[in-house]
């Protein structure tokens, strides 16, 4: 059985960097062609895609927060990372971590979460 | 504002069908696969459908999904009151300009 599980700061000031890691367990990270992703939850409000490491080492990010993103892979430590630059109070969020095993936005396994809150 | 468009509720009493649409345009749904989430509160969200109507081993046939040209649905037949939860669609956006995955707002399911 796949597990994902988010690890980081749960709190992060203003114009610094939010940075996550999600370690996977029950498979390896590079064991097959999976897109591993990391979407958002903004309290009160629907799913927000991120963005994903392939396992060719590729990434894909949402249009609309490319700028600021930063997906990473450590095969050695079976584990997949987010960074957010330049964070503002509406990065303000639960995040998750997936594996979608297609790259379309299928996610099957997915990780509990891990509230990120930018503030002062 | 989503890129897939979802009624923000729905209600049925026990023992009923609800259906949730999910709306969007020939860049995501018109031309990839449709996933759809259940989401109870605190919880991360949960693969219920995915390639616009396969069930993840352990899905009951309850939950059942479909998809005609850019809009897709989730029924949930013999509603139960442990499914009063979120439901959101999900796909893949394949255009130009705004390539990536893309959800709707979700849709609270309530049962009377």
């Amino acid at each position: 059985q796949v597990q994902l599980q988010e690890s980081g700061p749960g709190l992060v000031k203003p114009s610094q960097t939010l940075s996550l890691t999600c370690t996977v367990s029950g498979d390896f990270i590079n064991s097959g062609p999976y897109y591993w992703s990391w979407i958002r939850q903004r309290p009160g409000q629907g799913l927000e895609w991120l963005g994903y490491i392939s396992y060719g080492g590729s990434t894909y990010y949402n249009p609309s927060l490319k700028s600021r993103l930063t997906i990473s892979v450590d095969t050695s430590k079976n584990q997949f990372s987010l960074k957010v630059d330049s964070v503002t109070a509406a990065d303000t969020a639960v995040y998750y971590c997936a594996r979608d095993p297609k790259g379309y936005n299928n996610l099957d396994y997915r990780g509990q979460g891990i509230l990120v809150t930018v503030s002062s | 504002q989503s890129a897939l468009t979802q009624p923000p509720s729905v209600s049925a009493a026990p023992g009923q069908k609800v259906t949730i649409s999910c709306s969007g345009s020939s860049s995501n749904i018109g031309n990839n696969y449709v996933s759809w989430y259940q989401q109870f509160p605190r919880t991360a969200p949960k693969l219920l459908i995915y390639e616009n109507n396969k069930r993840p081993s352990g899905i009951p046939d309850r939950f059942s999904g479909s998809k005609s040209g850019t809009s897709a649905t989730l029924d949930i037949t013999g509603l139960q009151t442990g499914d009063e939860a979120d439901y959101y669609c999900g796909a893949w956006d394949s255009s130009r300009l705004n390539a990536g995955g893309v959800f709707g707002g979700g849709t609270k399911v309530t049962v009377l």
